[in-house]
C-alpha cells in the first residue's frame, strides 16, 4: 500500500500564481487533512474533510481552498499565491474521527516556497 | 482552549546522555489523546506514541519513556542513552475525543523541540 501520496514534493511559485497541491490515500479512510508547517513551528490544521462532499476549516484556512469529491483525493488549492504561504505542507488520512481508535497517517510533505 | 507548549525550543546533548522533552497541555474536555511525533531530518512525520487520559501508567519502550501526570496536565518524554539517530524535531500534540462535539481526530501540534545529539 502506498498510505498517502503528495505531490509535487517541491515547488517554487511566484507572488499571485495559483497551484494545487495533491493529495491521495489508498486506503479507503473517511477523514484527511491538511497541515502547515512554518520554520521553527508546529503543524496548524488549514482543512479538514469527515468524508467525500464534506469539508471544514482549521485554524489557518485563509489563502486556501480544498475539495473532496471522492475519498481518496483531497487537493488543496492555493488562489493567489503570497510569501506567507511558504511552508512544509502535510497531507494525513484516518479511518474514523476517534484519536482513540486510529492514528493519522502522514505524507511525506510537500515544500512550497513563493517569492 | 486546546493549547500544547513545548518550551524547550532547542537541546543540544552529547551521545549517552539522558535528555528529557517537556509537554505541557491545555484542554477543556475530560476525555483527550496525548501524542509524541518524530521528525528526523529528511522530514517526514514518524508516530512515537499515544495516551489518553485516562490512562497515567508511564511507559517504556526500549529507550524510551513517557511520563504523563494529569495533575500538572504534562507529559514529557525521556530518552535515555542517547544516540546521534535520535537527533530531530520532537512533537507533542493533543487529540481531544469530542466530549463537546463529535470527535474528528484534529491534532493540535506544540512547536516542537529540537534535539541534536553530538558524537
Amino acid at each position: 500500500n502506498a498510505g498517502v501520496t503528495q505531490t509535487p514534493k517541491f515547488r517554487i511559485l511566484k507572488i499571485g500564481q495559483s497551484m494545487t497541491l495533491q493529495c491521495t490515500q489508498d486506503m479507503n479512510h473517511n477523514y484527511m487533512y491538511w497541515y502547515r508547517q512554518d520554520p521553527g513551528m508546529g503543524l496548524k490544521l488549514i482543512y479538514y474533510s469527515v468524508g467525500a462532499g464534506i469539508t471544514d476549516k482549521g485554524e489557518v484556512p485563509n489563502g486556501y481552498n480544498v475539495s473532496r469529491s471522492t475519498t481518496e483525493d483531497f487537493p488543496l488549492r492555493l488562489e493567489l499565491a503570497a510569501p506567507s504561504q511558504t511552508s512544509v505542507y502535510f497531507c494525513a488520512s484516518s479511518s474514523s474521527g476517534s484519536p482513540g481508535a486510529n492514528v493519522l497517517t502522514f505524507g511525506a510533505g510537500s515544500r512550497l516556497t513563493v517569492l | 482552549a486546546q493549547k500544547v507548549t513545548q518550551a524547550q525550543t532547542e537541546i543540544s546533548v552529547v551521545e549517552k546522555e539522558d535528555v528529557t522533552l517537556d509537554c505541557v497541555y491545555e484542554t477543556r474536555d475530560t476525555t483527550y489523546y496525548l501524542f509524541w511525533y518524530k521528525q528526523p531530518p529528511s522530514g517526514e512525520l514518524v508516530f512515537l506514541i499515544r495516551r489518553n487520559s485516562f490512562d497515567e501508567q508511564n511507559e517504556i519502550s526500549g529507550r524510551y519513556s513517557w511520563n504523563f501526570q494529569k495533575s500538572t496536565s504534562s507529559f514529557n518524554f525521556t530518552i535515555t542513552a542517547s544516540q546521534v539517530v535520535d537527533s530531530a524535531v520532537y512533537f507533542c500534540a493533543l487529540s481531544e475525543a469530542g466530549n463537546y462535539g463529535g470527535a474528528t481526530n484534529k491534532l493540535i501540534f506544540g512547536t516542537g523541540t529540537l534535539l541534536a545529539v553530538q558524537p
